[in-house]
């Protein structure tokens, strides 16, 4: 597609309930990241994909959240037992590669509320 | 301390008016930096980047001071169209392009 695809745009799920968040970047591009943004916040750095691997997890809060890229293309972020806390809009950006002058494209973001 | 930090505002300006946004990191090894603009419930969206010279964009100009470690943004002749929260951005020293963002700056301009 044209843009960076994330799906579904909303969610809403039990305390407790596991989920998955899911990100189709623009094709070809190699770079893939998630963030969390809160209300009133500006996006968090989650994890960052070069092609099938995870090069950067540091923005994982804890072991609850886990993200594959098996093909070097889709994207899952997973969270497991989720928590209240976990309300977020979820963002995933794609990039030609790693460098800033390859640009960013943002998806619209799942919005996530856990109650 | 956030690594980026920004007045959240709002700033509630007239039509016409000239609105300043600013910006402060605390990793001196930041290598680039941005202003994104993102409108209520979408995604961000690159405004411009900030370079050590200046540089302008129509109405807009960025600033950079990497003494002071501090970022600008200068609005001209404010248009209703450019309410919306301004996210200023850093990517910091590490190799994987991650983006740093603040907390972001509302705008609100009134007729």
């Amino acid at each position: 597609g044209a843009g960076v695809s994330q799906t579904p745009s909303n969610k809403v799920t039990e305390k407790g309930k596991y989920v998955e968040l899911r990100c189709d970047p623009i094709s070809g591009h190699t770079a893939l990241y998630w963030y969390r943004q809160s209300l009133g916040q500006g996006p968090e750095f989650l994890i960052y994909f070069q092609g099938t691997g995870a090069a950067d997890d540091s923005g994982l809060p804890n072991d609850r959240f886990f993200a594959v890229r098996p093909e070097g293309s889709v994207s899952t972020l997973k969270i497991q037992r989720t928590e209240r806390g976990d309300s977020a809009v979820y963002l995933c950006a794609s990039s030609l590669g790693d460098r800033p002058n390859y640009g960013y494209t943002f998806g619209s973001g799942t919005r996530l509320t856990v109650v | 301390r956030k690594e980026v930090e920004q007045d959240p505002g709002p700033f509630n300006v007239p039509e016409g008016a000239t609105v300043a946004f600013n910006c402060t990191y605390s990793n001196s090894a930041s290598q680039s930096f941005f202003w994104y603009r993102q409108d209520c419930r979408k995604e961000p969206k690159l405004l411009m980047s900030v370079y050590s010279s200046g540089n302008e964009d129509g109405r807009f100009t960025a600033q950079l001071n990497r003494a002071s470690q501090y970022i600008s943004l200068l609005i001209r002749d404010s248009k209703l169209s450019d309410s919306a929260t301004y996210l200023c951005v850093v990517i910091g020293s590490s190799n994987t392009g991650k983006l740093i963002f603040g907390q972001g700056t509302t705008l609100q301009v009134k007729p």
